[in-house]
């Protein structure tokens, strides 16, 4: 079975800070690859997406991900954090193939951004 | 547009009650999701529908019945339900009815179970 890690439970950044949440997964086939962020109170929405192409793709609000195969990971960054980016962040990966439904989360890493 | 919509936002109901959770999409999307989601924890897959038919079933207890009337429209059928179960249930759904696309999340319920 597939298993997604996320190595930080919790980082605690000063605005501006840069950051990198790291992602490894266990799936040896063709994955898609998922950053969600979980505001406050708020739902899971997409940050941003890898399904094929350039391992470098962008997201909303500035974010940004690296898909390294070699690796088997694929770690968030953002040059400089603001408050707003309080939220807690999950990494999911689905697995291609025929019924490929399931969406394996990470547990999630917390973000506090401190003003 | 990318809604999801869930009804109610919040639920609180007894170990006897009876209740349904909604979930509506207008996207077009060919599969449909439930998911279980304890506080600080991911989310739980719980049942797939592709092309209005359950295709993933993970091992829920029978107390919890989901249902897809529609293309658009999926329930969620809750009894006699314990105080463990008390989450925020979310749905989402995806383009591929055969799986493998991007998710979209709905807001959620939040059930409570007293």
């Amino acid at each position: 079975a597939q298993s997604v890690s996320q190595h930080n439970h919790h980082v605690i950044l000063s605005e501006a800070a840069s950051l990198e949440l790291g992602c490894n997964y266990s799936y040896g086939g063709t994955v898609n690859l998922f950053w969600y962020v979980q505001y406050p109170g708020q739902h899971l929405q997409l940050l941003l997406k890898y399904f094929s192409g350039d391992p470098l793709v962008k997201g909303i609000k500035g974010f940004e991900a690296e898909f390294i195969k070699s690796k088997f990971s694929f770690n968030l960054r953002k040059p400089s954090v603001q408050w707003s980016d309080t939220a807690e962040y999950f990494c999911a990966v689905n697995k291609i193939g025929a019924g490929s439904y399931q969406l394996t989360f990470g547990k999630g890493t917390k973000l506090s951004v401190i003003p | 547009d990318t809604e999801v919509t869930q009804t109610p936002k919040h639920l609180v109901m007894g170990m006897t009650n009876k209740k349904s959770l909604k979930c509506e999409q207008h996207m077009g999307h060919r599969a449909m999701y439930w998911y279980k989601q304890k506080a600080k924890k991911p989310p739980e897959l719980m049942f797939v529908y592709s092309y209005e038919k359950l295709s993933i079933n993970e091992s829920v207890p029978s107390r919890f019945s989901p249902e897809c009337p529609n293309s658009s429209l999926l329930n969620l059928h809750l009894h006699a339900l314990q105080p463990e179960d008390s989450a925020l249930y979310l749905c989402a759904s995806s383009q591929e009815g055969g799986g493998g696309g991007t998710q979209y999340f709905g807001p959620g319920t939040r059930l409570t179970v007293l």
